[in-house]
């Protein structure tokens, strides 16, 4: 079965330090993966996908199939940044899997 | 553009009762899918309706069933309701159900079951 973790429930770092979010995820074939977010009192919206292979806001995201990790990576975090993040799998429109999120909060 | 939007916004009711959930999806969009969010998870999929007809459901009984309208709106219908369906239920819609598109999500309906 499709699942994805997100081993931190909440993350913490200065402005200006590199965050990592980490995610993993098993799948038997080739998966579409995504992050998602979600601003204080904001809709939960997407923020990359990993075909797109863009930057969003400074963060990429780089899907690694030998770890079966797509990590998220920006390198100096903001305090705007300040959000929950989930990271999602798509099984071509049969099942859209979640993980629990991670909580990332940008210290001034 | 009208975004999703989904009603009613809160809604309680008691172990038992049968509640019916709306969403209006974004002009233009032919898919819509249902999660359930319970305090502190992320969403988890219900199901997908791709042009009136299910696409694809996530690990949840029967009593949890949907209706896409020739408009490519949505009502989702949980009947027999248990303490544990308390939770935020998110609906999104697509421009299609393949996974490259983007899903635009909607504010959520809370439901509390007493």
């Amino acid at each position: 079965a499709q699942r994805v973790t997100q081993p931190e429930k909440l993350l913490s770092v200065f402005k200006g330090a590199p965050v990592e979010l980490k995610c993993n995820y098993s799948y038997s074939g080739s998966p579409e993966l995504f992050w998602y977010v979600q601003y204080s009192r904001q809709r939960l919206q997407l923020l990359l996908r990993h075909i797109s292979r863009e930057s969003i806001k400074g963060f990429t995201a780089d899907l690694n199939k030998g770890e079966t990790s797509f990590h998220l990576k920006k390198p100096f975090a903001q305090e705007e940044d300040s959000a929950m993040y989930y990271c999602a799998l798509d099984n071509y429109g049969q099942n859209f899997v979640f993980g629990p999120g991670t909580r990332l909060s940008v210290l001034p | 553009e009208t975004g999703v939007t989904q009603s009613p916004t809160h809604l309680i009711k008691t172990r038992g009762q049968q509640v019916t959930l709306r969403c209006s999806s974004q002009s233009g969009h032919n898919t819509v899918s249902w999660y359930q969010q319970a305090l502190g998870q992320g969403p988890q999929f219900i199901f997908q309706y791709y042009r009136e007809e299910e696409n694809g459901r996530g690990n949840f009984p029967p009593r949890f069933s949907g209706l896409q309208f020739p408009n490519y709106s949505s009502e989702l219908n949980v009947n027999a309701l248990e303490l544990d369906d308390s939770a935020l239920y998110l609906c999104a819609s697509s421009l299609d159900r393949e996974g490259r598109e983007t899903q635009y999500f909607g504010p959520g309906t809370r439901l509390l079951v007493l």
